[in-house]
């Protein structure tokens, strides 16, 4: 029973273009969530997160939009870089415990840009 | 800061063989979280400790895996004997509790034969 679910396994977009990556979740007791980013031959490295009482958070080209009703969250980046081809992991965490590494990752999805 | 240290980065070893993986904190960071990275089951904590308690280990699948913090800055996860299906990348990764991200390491690449 997968409780982080990234159905698209990979994207390809347009370098410029907005790169829309999707996330469903089914346990509603999740209080925070992240995206993480992967090289290849490389650990997860973080890339933005959102609580679970917000619904958009910001930072310069990555957008993390939350919806609780839905159970769902997308990450836009805007515009896409060469530089951002790599694979995506969404995260949850699965209590109130404040501890931000316990995680339950999605399978990811492979994001690739174009020149 | 050097970030989380893994060691080896690479390991092949034969079935039946103990196995241990290191992993090197981030300086001042008090959680410590193995994660195993394999095609079928994705990226799944194994156990993960605060201030070198360990909290929560029913990540681990066997009795067969065991993992240690024998001080602040250090960790290490244990297979023995190891079985082809162990095959994967773990991961080691670090946090300071409730701060708001986990750093993770390059990984270790094992592989049982």
């Amino acid at each position: 029973d997968q409780q982080v679910k990234q159905n698209s396994p990979s994207l390809s977009v347009q370098e410029g273009r907005i790169s829309i990556l999707n996330c469903d979740y089914t346990n509603s007791m999740f209080d925070y969530f992240l995206w993480y980013k992967k090289y290849p031959a490389e650990g997860p490295t973080f890339l933005i997160s959102i609580s679970s009482i917000k619904d958009k958070n910001e930072d310069g080209r990555f957008t993390v939009f939350l919806n609780k009703s839905a159970k769902h969250l997308s990450l836009h980046i805007v515009p896409s870089q060469p530089g951002d081809s790599a694979v995506y992991f969404c995260a949850a965490r699965p209590d109130g415990s404040g501890n931000t590494g316990k995680l339950i990752f999605g399978q990811g999805t492979t994001l690739q840009v174009k020149p | 800061d050097a970030g989380v240290i893994q060691s080896p980065r690479h390991e092949v070893t034969e079935m039946g063989q103990e196995v241990t993986l290191r992993c090197k904190l981030i300086s001042g960071h008090n959680s410590l979280f193995w994660y195993r990275q394999t095609m079928m089951r994705g990226l799944e904590l194994l156990i993960y400790f605060n201030n070198n308690v360990p909290i929560d280990d029913s990540g681990m699948p066997e009795d067969r895996f065991s993992a240690k913090m024998p001080n602040a800055s250090f960790s290490t996860l244990k297979i023995q004997p190891s079985e082809p299906r162990d095959s994967a990348v773990y991961f080691c990764a670090s946090s300071f509790l409730s701060r708001d991200q986990a750093f993770f390491g390059q990984g270790t690449r094992l592989t049982v034969v």
